[in-house]
């Protein structure tokens, strides 16, 4: 992933829609993913991971996919609620390390 | 069991001095990493701590540097601060690293004058 630098995207969701945050990772040779969100103030918060094995992950009304041959990751949070509005954070790290690659992020903004 | 704990969480220095933050990790986790985080930048990795040793580097010049104690507790220095060390400084850490989940503090804003 790279930096979009001071403008965040920005998704606008209505409360109870369901929605998809995208993420386009920088190295190939990247094996592990992870999804984190952060509020205002706060640090990134681990949502949900995927290992380059897989396809699909899903948690808690999030599902994580993966799609390797484009180097594209998705989140998708399902019926969206106010509390998940923050800025989400995809990023990657290859196997042998801890150092973890961040993209730009995504804001979130949940409409009542 | 208690998150990763940093200290201080806000901070004011002047260019060209020093700083040095603290970073507690969750108990039992051995690996701490920090972070960078800026507007124009995003978050950037700084460096990696495993039983008292940097076991990776970013791409940071000289003057940011750090250290990790018997009890996996980290420090990071910056010195001769300049205008662009203004940023959120985050410590993350996880069990022994390798495809495991890093869990992140509040992070430390420093701001420099």
């Amino acid at each position: 992933g790279e930096s979009v630098g001071l403008h965040l995207p920005t998704l606008s969701v209505q409360e109870g829609d369901n929605s998809i945050i995208n993420c386009a990772y920088s190295n190939s040779a990247s094996d592990y993913f992870i999804w984190y969100k952060q509020e205002s103030g706060k640090g990134p918060q681990f949502i949900i991971d995927i290992r380059s094995n897989m396809d699909k992950r899903q948690g808690q009304r999030v599902t994580v996919l993966l799609n390797k041959t484009v180097k594209h990751l998705s989140l998708q949070i399902a019926a969206t609620q106010p509390g998940d509005s923050a800025v989400y954070f995809c990023a990657e790290t290859l196997a042998a390390g801890n150092k973890l690659t961040f993209g730009g992020g995504t804001r979130v903004l949940v409409k009542p | 069991k208690a998150g990763v704990t940093q200290t201080p969480r806000y901070l004011i220095k002047t260019r060209g001095q020093q700083v040095t933050l603290s970073c507690s990790p969750i108990s039992g986790h051995r690996s701490v990493s920090w972070y960078q985080q800026t507007p124009g930048q995003g978050l950037q990795f700084l460096f990696e701590y495993f039983s008292e040793t940097q076991r990776n580097k970013g791409n940071f010049p000289g003057r940011f540097s750090g250290r990790q104690f018997s009890n996996s507790r980290s420090e990071m220095n910056v010195s001769t601060l300049e205008l662009g060390d203004s940023a959120l400084y985050l410590c993350a850490s996880n069990l022994a690293g390798v495809q495991e989940t890093q869990y992140f503090g509040p992070g430390t804003r420093l701001l420099v004058l």
